[in-house]
Formats: C-alpha cells, sequence, structure tokens
C-alpha cells in the first residue's frame, strides 16, 4: 500500500506554454502533499506544501504565479508550470502525507521529468 | 530555521566493510529524523525514522540530541546498498510541520 503516482513521467514542452502535473496518492488519502524540485545530482528543494481545500504554502523564492497549485481532493494535487521557460527545466517530485497516522509518514511519486524547448 | 549537514557528497567502500553516513541537524525543538534512499532509476523511499528505532536492511541510525547528529550505520556494506541516501528532518510529531527539509545528500558506493 501507500503508492504515490505522478504523470506524466516526462514532457517537454515549447517556452511559453503550461504544463499540468499530477500526483495521485492511490489507495490512501492525503490532506497534505509536498512538490519538489531536484536538479542533476543534487538534493530535493522544497518548493511548496499543497493542503487540500486551501491555498499552498509557498517556500521562499518560489513564485506562486508561476507554480500553480491545486489539491482539489484527498487523492490528488496538480502542479502547473506557466509560462515555461528553459530555465524551468527539471525534476519535480510529490510526496504525500498520509493523513491516518499520527506521525509524519511521507511517500513519494516517481517524479516528473519537464524539459522546456 | 532547520537544516541538514551531510557532509560527505560522496562516500565509497568496499563489501563487507562498515559504513558509516553522517548527518548532522540544526532545530530549535524535538524533531523527526528520517534517512531516504534512492536507488538508480527509483523513487525516493523512506529507510528510517528515528522514532522507530528499528533496523531495516541492517541499517540503523541513532539520534543523538547532544551532537545533534543522526548518522546513519551499517555494519557489513553489501554491493546492493550502493544508492544516493538522503538524511531529512521535520518538525514536531503531531505539529503542523509536517515539511521535510533534506540534506543534500550522500552517494555511496559499495565495491566489489
Amino acid at each position: 500500500g501507500a503508492v504515490v503516482s505522478q504523470h506524466p513521467s516526462w514532457v517537454i514542452c515549447k517556452s511559453g506554454t503550461s504544463v499540468k502535473i499530477e500526483c495521485r496518492s492511490l489507495d490512501f488519502q492525503a490532506t497534505t502533499m509536498f512538490w519538489y524540485r531536484q536538479f542533476p545530482k543534487q538534493s530535493l528543494m522544497l518548493m511548496a506544501t499543497s493542503n487540500e481545500g486551501s491555498k499552498a504554502t509557498y517556500e521562499q523564492g518560489v513564485e506562486k504565479d508561476k507554480f500553480l497549485i491545486n489539491h482539489a481532493s484527498l487523492t490528488l494535487s496538480t502542479l502547473t508550470v506557466t509560462s515555461a521557460h528553459p530555465e524551468d527545466s527539471s525534476f519535480y517530485i510529490c510526496s504525500a502525507r498520509r493523513t491516518s497516522r499520527g506521525y509524519n509518514e511521507q511517500f513519494f511519486g516517481p517524479g516528473t521529468r519537464l524539459t522546456v524547448l | 530555521a532547520q537544516r541538514v549537514t551531510q557532509p560527505e557528497k560522496l562516500l565509497s567502500v568496499f563489501k563487507g566493510a562498515p559504513v558509516e553516513l553522517k548527518c548532522n541537524y540544526s532545530y530549535s525543538g524535538s524533531p523527526e529524523l528520517f534517512w531516504y534512499v534512492q536507488y538508480s532509476r527509483q523513487r525516493l523511499q523512506l529507510l528510517l525514522r528515528h522514532i522507530s528505532r528499528e533496523s531495516i536492511k541492517g541499517f540503523t541510525a541513532d539520534l543523538n540530541k547532544g551532537e545533534t547528529s543522526f548518522h546513519l550505520k551499517k555494519p557489513f556494506a553489501q554491493e546492493e546498498d550502493s544508492a544516493m541516501y538522503y538524511c531529512a528532518l521535520s518538525g514536531e510529531s503531531g505539529g503542523s510541520n509536517y515539511k521535510l527539509t533534506f540534506g543534500k545528500g550522500t552517494l555511496l558506493t559499495v565495491n566489489p
């Protein structure tokens, strides 16, 4: 159990277009999901915390108008990269916190590789 | 502010040798500490959490609040342990701060 999926697994888009990435918790409910960015051979950098039914909380330096997050249900959060540019090319990873447990138990998706031409 | 430091970017050992991956943290309260592992071409997965005090795949980690450390140890490394290891920290259990702060990671290579 406790599987998190991401779709798409990779995407190539033209500069100026918008790309939506989905994160789903397949067999558990997640009131909180997290979005990370990972550059090659580097660590995960938290971008934002996505809370079901409320606005996302963005980390310092992350443009909320650039990276739109929607957490419409207990199993789905989406990240939309608006007007993407080559510098947005990266590996985007989501994690979902299992709500049923009292402690902090998070499960990670496989990631989405975004390439902006 | 919470911070996690993994001083070693790369660590190479021979099969059967002991291995220790270092992790130090900075946090004003009582944190939760984790070790995550990422095998080649796989997703990040939880290896250990300090509150469980368990041994997974022969790895153990003890939280030392005096030294603010949470080093990962294994007495006899195996080739399949080769992976990227991340130490991570979050706020007090049960609190609202569940976000994880990751260290930069240590790439462990176990040579035959």
